[in-house]
């Protein structure tokens, strides 16, 4: 059975720096990896997700996402954090044999210091 | 084009109630998944419908059931609601089921809280 790890579950950063959210995981074959964001009282909205192309990928709102396989990570990273990435972001794991289910992360919450 | 919409957005009930929850998906998406979310548990899978048949479920009681109809619209129903039954209920949409299509778009969730 796949899970995700996410290591904190409250991170602060001043506007202007590195964002950095740790996601870890684990699978018995290889994986699908989804960052999603989620603003109060919204659903959830994907950022990027990684489907065993491009290891670095790229997602929405400057941020991407690294596939680490000898780390069993995927940490999500923006260079210059703004006021407006404040919310929770979930990292979730599904697998590759067509299975619709998302197993996510217990979330971080991201506060940006003005 | 329209995103996912869940009606009621908010909803209040009492012990021992049923609820029924609606999911409209995105225009021609067939995929429906139903996820509840709690500050206890997180975010849950629920199940999952494809073609008006339930292709996954996930470990809830029985008194939580789903369905599909022909025009990809969803309902969830739950009976006999617990107070553990309060969460955020989450609809989302994918174009057809199966990885290789794999995006889920989600609805705004209902809110139930039961008294």
């Amino acid at each position: 059975a796949q899970s995700v790890t996410q290591l904190g579950s409250h991170v602060s950063v001043s506007e202007g720096a590195l964002v950095l959210l740790r996601c870890n995981y684990s699978s018995s074959v290889p994986p699908y990896l989804f960052w999603y964001v989620q603003y109060p009282n919204q659903g959830l909205q994907l950022l990027l997700k990684y489907t065993s192309a491009a290891t670095l990928v790229k997602g929405i709102n400057g941020f991407e996402a690294e596939f680490k396989k000898s780390e069993t990570s995927f940490h999500l990273t923006k260079p210059s954090a703004h006021m407006s990435d404040a919310a929770e972001y979930f990292c979730a794991v599904s697998d590759l044999r067509g299975n619709e289910k998302l197993t996510f992360g217990t979330g971080t919450r991201l506060t940006i210091i003005p | 084009k329209a995103g996912v919409t869940q009606t009621p957005r908010y909803l209040i009930k009492t012990r021992g109630q049923q609820v029924t929850l609606s999911c409209s998906p995105i225009s021609g998406h067939r995929s429906v998944s139903w996820y509840q979310q709690t500050p206890g548990q997180g975010l849950q899978f629920l199940f999952e419908y494809f073609s008006e048949t339930q292709r996954n479920k996930g470990n809830f009681p029985g008194r939580f059931s789903g369905r599909q109809f022909s025009n990809s619209r969803s309902e969830m129903n739950v009976s006999t609601l617990e107070l553990g039954d309060s969460a955020l209920y989450l609809c989302a949409s994918s174009l057809v089921s199966g990885a290789l299509a794999y995006e889920q778009y989600f609805g705004p969730g209902t809110r139930l809280t039961v008294t």
